[in-house]
C-alpha cells in the first residue's frame, strides 16, 4: 500500500513564474487535500476535493492559485505569477469517505518551494 | 473559530528521560476529532493518534500515551524512555466538518522535541 505521493519534491523558481505540484493520493481515497506550511508553522488549510469536485477552498486560496483533481484520483496545484510569500511547503493528503470528522488525513512528503 | 495552542515550542531531553508534549484547543463544537502527527525532518507528517471527544480513556501505544481531558480541553502526549529517532517535530490538530462532509484539521504551532544521546 503506497502512501500519498507528491511531486517535485524541490522546486525553485524565479519571481513570476507558473509552478506546478502533483498530488497522487493513497488509491481508495476519495477525499483530497491541499495544506500550505511556513518555516515555524503548522500546516493551513489550502482546499478540498470530493473525487472531482473542488468543495471548499480557503481565503488563503488567492486568484493565482488553481486547483484540479480531473479524474478524481490525481491531483494539481498551479500557481502563477508566483511572488516570494509563495515560498513555503506545500502538502498533499488524503482520506477516505465517512460521516464524521473523524477521518484519518494522511499526508505526504510534500514539495518544498523557493521563489527567488 | 477552531484553536489549537502548543505553548512548548522546543524541548530538549536526554535519552530515556520521559517527555510530555501539551495541547491546548478550542471549538464550539460538541463532537470533534484530535490528533497527533510526527513531522520529521523529510517533511512528512506521519499520523500517530486520532481521538474523539466523547471517549476520555487515555491510551498507551507501546512507549507513546496520550491524556484526553475533556474539562480543561486538553490533549497531552508522553513519550517513555525517549530515543533519538523520536527527534521531530510533533503537531496537535482539531478536525472539523467541512462541505461535503470533508474533514478540515487546524494545527497547532507544533513542537520541537531534541533528543540527545
Amino acid at each position: 500500500d503506497t502512501g500519498v505521493s507528491q511531486n517535485p519534491r524541490h522546486k525553485i523558481t524565479k519571481r513570476g513564474q507558473n509552478v506546478t505540484f502533483r498530488c497522487d493520493p493513497i488509491s481508495e481515497h476519495n477525499r483530497l487535500y491541499w495544506y500550505r506550511q511556513t518555516l515555524g508553522q503548522g500546516p493551513e488549510f489550502l482546499t478540498y476535493f470530493q473525487n472531482e469536485a473542488q468543495l471548499e477552498k480557503s481565503r488563503l486560496l488567492s486568484d493565482r492559485f488553481s486547483a484540479e483533481r480531473p479524474k478524481g484520483s490525481f491531483s494539481t496545484l498551479e500557481i502563477q505569477r508566483t511572488e516570494q510569500g509563495d515560498s513555503a511547503m506545500y502538502l498533499c493528503a488524503s482520506s477516505l469517505d465517512g460521516l464524521t470528522s473523524g477521518n484519518t488525513i494522511y499526508f505526504g512528503e510534500g514539495s518544498w518551494l523557493t521563489v527567488v | 473559530a477552531q484553536k489549537v495552542t502548543q505553548a512548548q515550542t522546543e524541548i530538549s531531553v536526554v535519552e530515556k528521560e520521559d517527555v510530555t508534549l501539551d495541547c491546548v484547543y478550542e471549538t464550539r463544537d460538541t463532537t470533534y476529532y484530535l490528533f497527533w502527527y510526527k513531522q520529521p525532518p523529510s517533511g512528512e507528517l506521519v499520523f500517530l493518534i486520532r481521538r474523539n471527544s466523547f471517549d476520555e480513556q487515555n491510551e498507551i501505544s507501546g512507549r507513546y500515551s496520550w491524556n484526553f481531558q475533556k474539562s480543561t480541553s486538553s490533549f497531552n502526549f508522553t513519550i517513555t524512555a525517549s530515543q533519538v529517532v523520536d527527534s521531530a517535530v510533533y503537531f496537535c490538530a482539531l478536525s472539523e466538518m467541512i462541505t461535503g462532509g470533508g474533514n478540515k484539521l487546524t494545527f497547532g504551532t507544533g513542537t520541537q522535541l531534541k533528543v540527545e544521546l
